[in-house]
């Protein structure tokens, strides 16, 4: 299994401002995922994101709105831009599983609570 | 697209009851599939998964089979506890390891 980190673990933040989240791995990995928890709710995939490519996002989601970062094989940031009561929600990045055991799963960070005022 | 549709809660049980949660999917492939579990406070976890027909998972004495001819997973457990008190998630991922979850079911174990 991978061990993830995120910063911030929380943050309240004013609406019309940004925020970024880092997300960190102790190993090298090819992918990195970005969900989003809205209060009450299930994960929603926001984009995939492989070193050395622009992410891939799914639909109902934006580069501009959610610009993600990858600049190497263990470390990615998303932003959450010009923010909006709406977008209060946990978010949550995740890798792939890297050996035979762990294939197809995938391993979640802690997830970092934004909640916007 | 790939779909999960999960039993919605709230459940709230006694200890030493019976837990089921059923999940059925929708995919156009051959899925792998999962059950996620977010324990009060803490991140997501797999609890077990099952990559292809008629596997069963298990973990911490819960278990799923796949299911194919019903495309169902149904997460089982024969004694809860008030330990076993959380949200539980059923997911689906195909050939791009992409999840697709379900809508999350609230356990709640009285003791």
């Amino acid at each position: 299994s991978a061990v993830i980190s995120q910063k911030p673990s929380r943050d309240i933040c004013q609406r019309g401002t940004s925020l970024t989240i880092q997300c960190q791995v102790d190993s090298q990995v090819t992918m990195m995922f970005w969900y989003r928890q809205q209060p009450g709710q299930s994960l929603t995939l926001i984009a995939t994101a492989n070193q050395g490519s622009e992410a891939t996002y799914e639909s109902g989601f934006v580069i501009d709105k959610f610009p993600i970062s990858r600049p190497n094989l263990t470390f990615s940031t998303l932003t959450v831009s010009n923010l909006s009561p709406e977008d209060s929600s946990i978010y949550l990045c995740s890798v792939e599983g890297h050996d035979r055991a762990s294939f197809n799963e995938q391993f979640f960070g802690p997830g970092t609570r934004l909640t916007v005022l | 697209g790939d779909s999960v549709t999960q039993m919605e809660g709230p459940v709230t049980l006694s200890e030493e009851a019976f837990l089921t949660i059923n999940c059925t999917y929708t995919a156009t492939g051959y899925p792998s599939l999962f059950w996620y579990v977010q324990y009060p406070g803490e991140g997501l976890q797999l609890l077990l998964k099952a990559t292809k027909a008629d596997d069963k998972g298990s973990n911490k004495g819960f278990e799923a089979t796949y299911r194919k001819e019903t495309t169902s997973f149904h997460l089982e457990k024969g004694s809860v506890q008030v330990s076993d008190s959380a949200v539980y998630f059923c997911a689906l991922s195909d050939s791009d390891y992409k999840l697709s979850f379900g809508a999350g079911t609230t356990v709640t174990v009285r003791a």
